[in-house]
């Protein structure tokens, strides 16, 4: 069964730049799995920050930027904030189908 | 606005089965395909099916395969899920969502918890 990867926890300071990133526990992640990317703070829905391996949502800002980086898709927060703390989870449509979320990160900022 | 509003929720003995349900509002519900997204207490969100905009294709995932039916009325702007043999580890909030192209999802609705406890 395939398993979609991320880092459990990441901190970063206020107004510095964080990777997190999504792969697979076998093979590599292109554009072909449509990455999107989720941000969800507790007791809340989630909310959509990136689709399309790298397409802002409507009313995210620009700090959040999403790409391919080696086998893996990336979510960049440059210049984080405090309320960027929360948790992201990224989902890949792995085939017609089936869609498959990652472990999610918690991210601290700090 | 788009709004999707799950209810349906509750305590449930294991073994047996609830439905879940979603109304959609603010967009033409029978254009979109739509998800169940679930996410077990200080857990991950987990995909759990999806049903295509006509209803014509439904997909699901191992999890919840042969235990749960997803299904759609288009004349109520309803989603539905069916779940029957329920398990402890079926315990989650459920979020339902719209699929929007290509393959994510753009909105969501509140969640409501399905707790399966003796």
């Amino acid at each position: 069964q395939t398993v979609v990867t991320q880092e459990p926890s990441f901190s970063v300071s206020p107004g510095g730049t964080v990777t997190l990133t999504c792969g697979l526990s076998s093979g590599s992640v292109s554009t072909s799995y449509y990455p999107s990317w989720y941000q969800q703070t507790p007791g809340q829905a989630p909310r959509t920050l990136i689709y399309n391996t790298n397409t802002r949502s409507s009313g995210v800002p620009d700090r959040f930027s999403g790409s391919i980086l080696g086998n893996k898709a990336a979510l960049t927060i440059t210049g984080a904030q405090a309320d960027d703390e929360s948790d992201y989870y990224c989902v890949l449509s792995l085939t017609t189908g089936i869609w498959v979320f990652g472990g999610g990160t918690k991210l601290t900022v700090l | 606005q788009v709004q999707l509003v799950e209810s349906g929720g509750g305590v449930v003995q294991p073994g047996r089965s609830l439905r879940l349900s979603c109304v959609a509002s603010g967009f033409i519900f029978s254009n979109y395909g739509m998800h169940w997204v679930r996410q077990a207490p200080g857990k991950g969100l987990e995909w759990v099916a999806v049903i295509w905009f006509d209803g014509s294709d439904k997909y699901y995932a191992d999890s919840v395969k042969g235990r749960f039916t997803i299904s759609r009325d288009s004349s109520k702007r309803t989603l539905y899920l069916q779940m029957s043999s329920l398990r402890a580890e079926d315990t989650a909030v459920y979020y339902c969502a719209r699929e929007l192209n290509p393959y994510y999802f753009d909105s969501w609705g509140q969640g409501t918890l399905v707790t399966v406890s003796s």
